[in-house]
């Protein structure tokens, strides 16, 4: 089976800089995904981390050590409309589908 | 492209009533799934299909049937509805190698009573 854990709410003002976490604990692991949701909305693809390291995607970055099994989203530049739910998710070589994690809650004031 | 589209969008069930959530997609994706989202609750596997008239259980099944007698198309059956499942549910569509992509529609929020 696997486990995944992240930090259920985070907060931070414009322009700042926000570090979302996920843990997770499985057997044979292809990688770490992120997906974003906004109220109401459905979940949209940011990130995958096939390879441990740094991945850049404009003001978004995500981050995977395989020996840690730890990896983490990056917001820079906050904005606004960044408030969403944020969902880190895992590919393992025995269910061979994505489980999510229960979400983490990013809230962006003024 | 209108990418994944679902219908209904909300829905009211009594207890032991019937019905059928709809998926299309227009991306010609291999791979199709139904979750299930909850509150404080990421979402939740219960039924894939890798092709078409293939189907698969996922993490949550039980009470679900599923057809996808069309590559583009994937359909969720309640046979009986159970105020347990009331939720979101949201159809979602990829390549099959590239699972970790995967495209969502707008959800269905199914209210039992």
């Amino acid at each position: 089976g696997q486990s995944l854990e992240q930090p259920s709410e985070v907060t931070a003002v414009e322009g700042a800089i926000v570090q979302i976490n996920c843990t997770y604990q499985t057997s044979g692991f292809y990688g770490l995904s992120w997906y974003q949701q906004h109220d109401g909305g459905a979940p949209t693809f940011l990130s995958y981390n096939a390879l441990d390291g740094l991945e850049e995607t404009g003001r978004f970055s995500s981050f995977l050590s395989r020996s840690d099994s730890y990896g983490y989203l990056l917001l820079q530049e906050l904005q606004m409309k960044d408030s969403a739910s944020y969902f880190c998710a895992v590919r393992n070589t025995g269910f061979q589908k994505l489980v999510f994690g229960t979400g983490t809650r990013l809230l962006v004031s003024p | 492209n209108a990418g994944v589209t679902q219908t209904p969008k909300f829905r009211v069930l009594k207890t032991g009533q019937s019905m059928t959530l709809l998926c299309a997609q227009d991306m010609n994706h291999e791979y199709m799934y139904w979750y299930r989202q909850d509150p404080g609750m990421g979402l939740r596997l219960i039924h894939y299909s890798v092709g078409e008239g293939t189907t698969a259980k996922g993490e949550v099944p039980d009470g679900y049937n599923v057809s996808r007698l069309k590559k583009q198309n994937f359909l969720l059956g309640l046979e009986s509805a159970a105020p347990s499942q009331t939720s979101v549910y949201f159809c979602a569509s990829s390549y099959g190698t590239a699972q970790e992509t995967q495209y969502f529609g707008p959800g269905t929020r199914l209210l039992v009573l």
